[in-house]
């Protein structure tokens, strides 16, 4: 029972132009949502949040929206640079401690 | 800020071995999360420790999984008798009180020949 989907396994993008990740969740009682960025042979970095009270978080280049009433959130670069290159992980959590978390969307932006 | 430390990066072994991996948290954080990741999933939810105290373990972890975290700072995860479906990415990670934003070390790859 996968309760975070992420439904894209790879995305490619032009540098320079938007990358929209995409994430939806089933369990209505998760409050926190959570962005991770994963290069090779490392562990997943933490890159953005929001709160279930908020519909939008940004921080520089990067944009999270959220959407309850579809149980959908989506990751907006912009613009994207070869260094985004990597796989995103969309996690959530209900309660503060335990992240469940989606199976990745691997990024390629192209020069 | 030294960021969570994990030892060590890759561990090879036999069917049938015992192993032991190592966390040394941020130092100021109180909690600690173990969780495993397998080729093409994202990390899955192992235990996670509260200084100390063990307080929550997901069904994943067997009886063949052991965590401790003796005095609320490093911890260890202990595999006994490993078998071919252990093979995985172990990651630790840590966070302070209330934070849902976990920190994560560069894990330890196991493979279980």
């Amino acid at each position: 029972d996968q309760q975070v989907k992420q439904n894209s396994p790879s995305l490619s993008v032009q540098e320079g132009r938007i990358s929209i990740l995409n994430c939806d969740y089933t369990n209505s009682m998760f409050d926190y949502f959570l962005w991770y960025k994963k290069y090779p042979a490392e562990g997943p970095t933490f890159l953005i949040s929001i709160s279930s009270i908020k519909d939008k978080n940004e921080d520089g280049r990067f944009t999270v929206f959220l959407n309850k009433s579809a149980k959908h959130l989506s990751l907006h670069i912009v613009p994207s640079q070869p260094g985004d290159s990597a796989v995103y992980f969309c996690a959530a959590t209900y309660g503060g401690y335990q992240l469940t978390f989606g199976k990745g969307t691997k990024l390629s932006v192209i020069p | 800020d030294t960021g969570v430390s994990q030892d060590p990066r890759h561990k090879i072994t036999k069917r049938g071995q015992n192993v032991t991996f190592r966390c040394d948290p941020i130092s100021e954080h109180n909690r600690l999360y173990w969780y495993r990741q397998t080729l093409g999933q994202g990390p899955e939810f192992l235990t996670y420790f509260q200084n100390e105290a063990q307080l929550e373990k997901s069904r994943l972890l067997s009886d063949r999984f052991s965590a401790e975290r003796p005095k609320g700072s490093f911890s260890t995860l202990e595999i006994q008798r490993t078998e071919q479906g252990d093979s995985a990415m172990y990651l630790c990670a840590s966070s302070g009180t209330g934070g849902e934003k976990l920190f994560f070390g560069s894990g330890t790859q196991l493979s279980v020949l």
